[in-house]
């Protein structure tokens, strides 16, 4: 089955790290770009960062560059979002999603996501 | 920045058709696609639309994508609403290095 499955979710402390895992199965991994796409609750969708496919390239979201970090082990067929410094903004639920297949800047495949509450 | 900006909300009642806007806020919303993702709550997005009018397999044919260059919009039509069809609907592009939704639109259906 071709799916992503987000984890590594919890409540952290303000100006503490998380790391996130997303793994992917049922299909080629290492050929496709991978999101982070967050969404805090009640509100709307936002773009966190990418990747391209041999994680040489990355781009991320202002609100997060210096902060934090994506990653990816095509190996492990896994993507990571290491985060640190988190500030209470950053609460949300965490989704993964594969770029598509000709135009890598959009989404073809979403995982189910992981929640991340920033609080003290 | 390039920004995305649609209605809050949008209500029609079932069998009757609904249009979403999405607006540019600068360049050519045309110079790249526009997709629309269907989300329901408590679920992951799907996508509806891709590459400004393409329908992945399983979306069926009353949802409908366009791009106006006119007013630099991209629009979702759902035509025959059904109540299953309620759920908040984001537009997403990009510019040269950075993905952009919209502020999302939630469509009631009653």
């Amino acid at each position: 089955e071709v799916q992503l499955v987000e984890s590594g979710g919890g409540l952290v402390q303000p100006g503490g790290s998380l790391r996130l895992s997303c793994a992917a199965s049922g299909f080629t991994f290492s050929s496709y770009w991978m999101h982070w796409v967050r969404q805090a609750p009640g509100k709307g969708l936002v773009w966190v960062s990418r990747i391209n496919s041999d994680g040489s390239s990355t781009s991320y979201a202002d609100s997060v560059k210096g902060r934090f970090t994506i990653s990816r082990d095509n190996a492990k067929n896994t993507l990571y979002l290491q985060m640190n410094s988190l500030r209470a903004e950053d609460t949300a639920v965490y989704y993964c999603a594969r770029g598509a297949t000709v135009t890598p800047w959009y989404f073809d495949l979403w995982g189910r996501g992981t929640l991340v509450t920033v609080s003290s | 920045n390039f920004m995305l900006t649609q209605p809050h909300s949008v209500s029609e009642s079932p069998g009757k058709t609904v249009t979403i806007s999405c607006t540019g806020s600068s360049g050519s919303i045309a110079s790249n696609y526009v997709q629309w993702y269907q989300q329901r709550p408590g679920s992951a997005p799907t996508t509806v639309i891709y590459e400004d009018n393409q329908r992945p397999s399983g979306v069926p044919d009353r949802f409908s994508g366009s791009i106006d260059s006119s007013s630099n919009s991209a629009s979702l039509t759902i035509s025959g609403l059904k109540t299953e069809d309620e759920a908040d609907y984001y537009c997403q592009s990009y510019d040269s290095s950075a993905v952009v939704f919209g502020g999302g639109t939630k469509l009631t259906v009653l």
